[in-house]
């Protein structure tokens, strides 16, 4: 069974940084690129970031680049999201994402980690 | 960038409905779309990739069509379980729609 589960999520002052993990078990992880996902309460999804199986293929949405890295780590079969300079609009529900590959949907989400940023 | 636009964005339906919800892309995206279901406190779940095609374990009420740059999901006859917010996704720059939330009437 597929399973993706977050973590690092946290409550962060504007301008600090936030280091998200993403757990994947139950499917062969160096074979799939992999996304990250947010939503901020009570709105719509947006893609922030993915990376290819060899991490050949990285893109970032604009609202995030340049202040986050996406990287992944195939022999611990983890996902990770650097997150600096945080701003308030970073605020939301992070998921992780599998997808069969790069350019294809996403099949499988984890839960999700709730990021917080405020004074 | 390629903007999706989905219409409408609440839409009230009882049990048994056919509904059908559309998804607008700001320039041709030939069949990389996918439409995804999130209920409440969940995480979304793909239902529809290529435009039409169901993904595995998805009822068969559910189906999807179009191309280039209008899309639409429909839900052949509505049940309890599809009361959830819809959402379109073209998987070339990974971009959503709003959503559509489908709500009891």
């Amino acid at each position: 069974e597929v399973q993706l589960v977050e973590s690092g999520g946290g409550l962060v002052q504007p301008g600090r940084s936030l280091r998200l993990s993403c757990a994947a078990s139950g499917f062969t992880f160096d074979d799939y690129a992999m996304h990250w996902v947010r939503q901020a309460p009570g709105k719509g999804l947006e893609w922030v970031s993915g990376i290819s199986w060899n991490s050949g293929s990285i893109g970032y949405a604009d609202s995030v680049k340049g202040r986050f890295t996406i990287s992944r780590d195939n022999a611990k079969n983890s996902l990770y999201l650097q997150m600096n300079s945080l701003r308030a609009e970073d605020t939301a529900l992070y998921y992780c994402a599998k997808a069969e590959q790069w350019l294809e949907p996403f099949d499988y989400w984890g839960q999700g980690t709730l990021v917080t940023v405020s004074s | 960038d390629i903007q999706m636009t989905q219409s409408p964005s609440t839409l009230s339906a009882s049990v048994g409905d056919r509904v059908t919800i559309t998804c607008r892309a700001s320039q041709s995206i030939s069949s990389w779309l996918a439409w995804y279901q999130q209920k409440p406190g969940k995480a979304p779940k793909l239902l529809i990739y290529k435009a039409s095609s169901l993904e595995s374990g998805v009822p068969s009420r559910f189906s999807g069509s179009g191309s280039g740059t209008e899309f639409t999901l429909t839900i052949s006859s509505l049940q309890p379980d599809d009361f959830a917010t819809y959402y379109c996704q073209q998987y070339n720059s990974y971009f959503f729609g709003g959503g559509t939330k489908v709500e009891i009437k």
